[in-house]
């Protein structure tokens, strides 16, 4: 099956800096991708849709002045955590669809990114 | 995107069937039924999807009656390894793909 990775697995930073995270679609081209957080012991929540080369779409609540997505090309999309506090550390995950499988409607996750910020 | 309903939490032993129902009243027509299976501090991932009737494939079988408002992932002799949090979704991915997460099912599997 398509693979999406994400870099870092795991970060630490400083409260008020910005971290960066990576989510590639290794072997198959993707023009939406989502991300996600999670917080221990709880589901997976849709922070923002990453549409390449526009602006992404954020889920209600969600600030696009903090988590800033990036998705210049078909196989890279970005989020930023920038000006990070304590209460933004959780389990950040990417997906992307894989539109080229025809007949299934399947999304394709990354392992996640742990982030500390302390 | 169709609201889910799964049971919080089920038990079970090593060797046993164990079936996980998902009651999804407001399914849409064009919609598809997707079970995930999730690790602690993994991504999710992809176990089954089905439309009507029944699916199965090499891990598990998923069910779904012909009013398609609920459905049931059944995995047979689930092994320690089975112990996981198992998400149900229904959507219509055609048009975007975007996910909803539900709580899901925190499967345990005891010795």
């Amino acid at each position: 099956g398509a693979v999406v990775s994400q870099h870092p697995s795991w970060v630490i930073c400083k409260s008020g800096t910005s971290v960066k995270i990576e989510c590639r679609s290794l072997d198959f081209q993707a023009t939406t991708m989502f991300w996600y957080r999670q917080f221990p012991k709880q589901s997976l929540m849709l922070m923002a849709t990453s549409n390449e080369g526009s602006k992404a779409t954020y889920e209600q609540g969600v600030e696009k002045d903090k988590f800033l997505i990036n998705h210049a090309s078909l196989t890279l999309s970005t989020l930023t955590v920038t000006s990070a506090h304590p209460e933004d550390s959780s389990f950040y995950i990417c997906s992307a669809p894989d539109p080229g499988l025809a007949g299934t409607y399947e999304q394709y996750f990354g392992p996640g990114t742990r982030l500390t910020v302390t | 995107l169709a609201k889910t309903t799964q049971p919080i939490s089920m038990d079970s032993y090593e060797g046993q069937e164990v079936n996980i129902t998902c009651s999804h009243n407001n399914i849409a027509t064009n919609d598809y039924i997707t079970w995930y299976q999730q690790f602690p501090s993994q991504g999710p991932r992809f176990i089954i999807q089905g439309y009507k009737t029944k699916v199965t494939n090499e891990v598990a079988s998923l069910f779904i009656p012909a009013d398609r408002k609920s459905s049931t992932l059944s995995l047979p002799r689930v092994s320690l390894s089975d112990t996981a949090v198992y998400y149900c979704l229904v959507g219509d991915w055609g048009g975007g793909f975007k996910t909803i997460f539900g709580a899901g099912t925190r499967l345990f599997v005891k010795a």
